[in-house]
Formats: structure tokens, sequence, C-alpha cells
């Protein structure tokens, strides 16, 4: 079993949909994050929380520490949302900044 | 523009040859990061290095060599030891090596050895 899990690998949606993507882990952490990596391979980092919630946009991030889950909702999604979006968490704080990834969710949104 | 920059993007080799990958950030970050990602899983971590003329293995750090001689660059060298070289490679920074900033990608280097 993965130390980080992500569901669903893969994700369709219409445009205008609400999407939610869960990450569950079964380590300690320090901090959690969620990446977005678009086809041409480039990620870029979308938050790092651990605890409660952020929002950015039409991102928001959730995490509940003690169920040791966390999810991403986007809302009114859009076309240019597809990417797939990738969970790390960082260890305890004697690991220093060591990020474990889920595999990713592969999200495409249509128009 | 602040940011982190690898090059080449594509990046082709003879098996049994070296090859290195370069890595350079201005963000004035002191922790830098190599990850390889292959399809279907998730990215696995090289080497790090946490300050100037310092590092330490990864995961997966086999068939792998890297330096940290500025603060500003973080090379890899993929040695003819790498069994399955082929995959993406991603370069990373963050402020500090403490766990409590985030980390910054490059845009990665895609090594194809035939």
């Amino acid at each position: 079993k993965n130390e980080v899990e992500q569901s669903p690998q893969n994700l369709t949606a219409q445009e205008g949909e609400f999407i939610t993507i869960n990450c569950s882990y079964s380590v300690g952490i320090s901090a959690l994050h969620w990446l977005q990596q678009h086809p041409g391979g480039g990620i870029v980092s979308l938050f790092m929380l651990s605890s409660g919630k952020k929002k950015h946009g039409r991102l928001i991030a959730t995490i509940n520490i003690q169920e040791k889950h966390s999810s991403l909702h986007i809302t009114a999604s859009h076309p240019r949302d597809s990417a797939v979006y990738i969970c790390a968490v960082g260890g305890l704080r004697t690991s220093g900044s060591r990020l474990t990834f889920g595999e990713g969710t592969q999200l495409t949104v249509n128009p | 523009d602040g940011g982190i920059t690898q090059s080449p993007k594509y990046l082709f080799r003879k098996e049994g040859q070296n090859v290195t990958l370069s890595c350079e950030q201005n963000l004035n970050h002191d922790a830098m990061y190599w990850y390889r990602q292959d399809p279907g899983q998730g990215l696995r971590l090289i080497y790090y290095s946490q300050i100037v003329n310092d590092f330490q293995k990864g995961d997966i750090a086999e068939g792998y060599s890297v330096s940290r001689e500025k603060k500003e660059s973080f090379p890899l060298t993929v040695t003819s030891a790498q069994k399955n070289p082929t995959a993406f490679y991603l370069c990373a920074s963050s402020f500090d090596g403490t766990g409590g900033y985030e980390q910054y990608f490059g845009p990665g280097t895609r090594l194809t050895v035939t």
C-alpha cells in the first residue's frame, strides 16, 4: 500500500461541474501539498497546508489531520483546468523537506 | 523573473554514456531536489541538498550523482550504471530544507537513452 493514495485516478467532467479529488495518507505529516502538472510536464504548487482549509480563486483545499485525508475542490470547472493533480506529503519535521507523492489524478474537463 | 530553469527540455543519449542535466535557480533558495517521474508512478526523490556543498541520497540514488558547489546550481549526472535512465526528470527548490516551505519546480528534462 502506498503511503499516499489519490482517488480517482482519472476524472472526466463537463465544464461548470464541481470537482473533488481526494488524498489519503498513512504517515504522520508536517504539511500536505497539492500540485498541478500540465501536459508539457511543468509542475506548479497550488497549496501547502497543515490544517483547515485554503482557497485560491476557484480552488479550495481542505485537510483533516485526524482522518489523514485531504480534498482538492474545483468550482465552476473549465477546460483549462485539465491537468494532472498531485498530492504530496511532507513527513514529520525530523525528515525535513522530503516529500512523498501520490500517483496523481488525471482531470479532463470537456467544453 | 525568479524561477528555476532546466536544460535541455529533451535529451537523447546512447546507452553507456554519462549525461548531465542542468538545474539553475535564482530564487535564493537553500534547498534543491531532483525527482524522477515514470508513467503511472508518483515522483520519486533521487537526491536533495539542503545547503551548498552538502547533499543527501533520496530513495533512488543508485546510478546518479550530484554536486552543489554553488547555491544556484544543482546538476544531476545520470551515469551508465543507471539501469533504466529513460524518464522525465524534475528539479525543485525551496526556501530551506525544514519542510515549512513550498517547493518550486522547474519545467523538466525528458531523457531518452537508446
